[in-house]
């Protein structure tokens, strides 16, 4: 069964314009990480946040906010203010207690100009 | 230097050739992982290491082999490539709190 589902293929904005990344995991463990990478088009993967189960404060960082929510299993990303460079595949990850990483299928994100 | 290296960055094959992914990692961590990244599904766990005498299948380990070296060196082989392992591939290491990944490489089975 999948972990971590992304259900937004792809989301393309104009430049200025919020978008937000919708992410759902499913884990039986009362402890675990979840995690936001950023794939640019060069392809190395960026760390942008991890976040514990047990911290369910919404997370600000820039132009980048990310609302945790443990009664739905969701940690959803919004960039504000898009910009062209925020173009990139965003990944959603968890990690439970057996240390590995999972992740979803990820979203395309295009800002046009 | 970075991190985690992986070597080649990139790597066109022909199928049925035995080709071998490598990995050195200076964070000094124990645990270290092989994803495969493909359009559409995401990076996908092959195997993972959490010591060097403990390797372990992740869910699609068919056609690959790994080996740990030593504590910073996990390789990534493939005995006879096809057309279909054809991805993006990953190393990463983690202290089981935070995880580091190389830069990645991209291979072409033709």
């Amino acid at each position: 069964a999948q972990k971590v589902t992304q259900a937004q293929t792809e989301i393309s904005v104009v430049e200025k314009e919020d978008v937000t990344l919708d992410c759902v995991y499913e884990t039986r463990d009362t402890t675990y990480y979840l995690f936001w990478y950023k794939q640019p088009p060069s392809g190395e993967l960026v760390f942008l946040i991890r976040r514990n189960s047990f911290d369910e404060q919404n997370e600000i960082s820039g132009r980048y906010s990310w609302n945790f929510q443990k009664s739905t299993s969701s940690f959803n990303f919004t960039i504000t203010a898009s910009q062209v460079v925020d173009s990139a595949v965003y990944f959603c990850a968890l990690s439970e207690n057996d240390y590995k990483l999972s992740f979803g299928a990820g979203t395309t994100v295009t800002v046009r100009a | 230097d970075a991190d985690v290296t992986q070597t080649p960055r990139n790597r066109i094959t022909k199928t049925g050739k035995r080709i071998m992914l490598e990995c050195s990692q200076t964070k000094g961590h124990d645990r270290m992982y092989w994803y495969r990244q493909d359009p559409g599904l995401g990076l996908r766990l092959i195997y993972y290491s959490f010591d060097v005498k403990d390797i372990n299948k992740g869910e699609i380990s068919d056609g690959y082999s790994v080996s740990r070296q030593a504590q910073a060196k996990f390789s990534l082989s493939l005995e006879s490539a096809i057309p279909n392992q054809t991805a993006l591939y990953f190393c990463a290491t983690s202290d089981g709190y935070g995880y580091t990944f190389g830069s990645g490489t991209r291979l072409t089975v033709v």
